[in-house]
């Protein structure tokens, strides 16, 4: 069975722009979250989303917002790149959305903004 | 708002010894969920192991096991005879079990980084 895999791998920006990063989870699963890890914040959450509906969502400004689609592909995107946004973002994937559930994780994409 | 506490920001420990990680946490809910991911230097976060709060007994998966305390708030990770693929970043994770549209109800740890020499 394939991971869960995202796209793009690595990306640069410059302050200002948008971005959208893409996560395909594991088949049969329908949950997903997005994290957020940097050296000074360590890693954060940011949301989860489970059958095209947003369940939880961390503290992080509006500018942070995603999708899911019925196929539970997710996307996740920031817009306004601010210079602190730089990080490597995670996405996980569970079969079901129960905070139990195993989450598996991709290998992240990681973001610089300059 | 839930914090997940881990004082130890590395570790080393000799090849086939036993090693603990501390972690503890604060929270006012009764019910939550505790865990322990690994993360590689290849970065694929992996779960190593977690416990369902209402549960007593300590959780064990092959040479990871976990000292439980809900009432100190404590969530250790025991790795016992240490391998060199055991070498990684270990984060503690605190998970509630409400569902919440404000905060984060999902909290990791700093992380402790763990060294294991031949």
């Amino acid at each position: 069975k394939a991971g869960v895999t995202q796209t793009p791998r690595y990306l640069i920006k410059t302050r200002g722009q948008q971005v959208t990063l893409s996560c395909s989870p594991i088949s049969g699963h329908r949950s997903v979250s997005w994290y957020q890890q940097t050296p000074g914040q360590g890693l954060q959450f940011l949301f989860e989303y489970f059958s095209e509906t947003q369940r939880n969502k961390g503290n992080f400004p509006g500018r942070f917002s995603g999708r899911q689609f019925s196929n539970s592909r997710s996307e996740m995107n920031v817009s306004t790149l601010e210079l602190g946004d730089s990080a490597l973002y995670l996405c996980a994937s569970s079969r079901l959305a129960e905070g139990y559930n195993e989450q598996f994780f991709g290998p992240g994409t990681r973001l610089t903004v300059l | 708002a839930q914090t997940v506490t881990q004082s130890q920001p590395e570790m080393s420990v000799q090849e086939a010894e036993t090693v603990t990680l501390s972690c503890t946490y604060d929270t006012s809910e009764s019910d939550y969920y505790l865990f322990w991911y690994k993360q590689p230097p290849s970065r694929q976060m992996i779960l190593v192991i977690r416990q369902e709060a209402y549960k007593q007994q300590n959780a064990t998966e092959n040479r990871f096991s976990v000292n439980f305390q809900k009432a100190a708030k404590s969530f250790s990770l025991k790795i016992s005879d240490s391998q060199l693929g055991d070498a990684a970043m270990y984060f503690c994770a605190y998970r509630s079990a409400i569902i919440s549209d404000y905060g984060q109800n999902f909290v990791f740890g700093p992380g402790t980084r763990l060294s294991v020499l031949p």
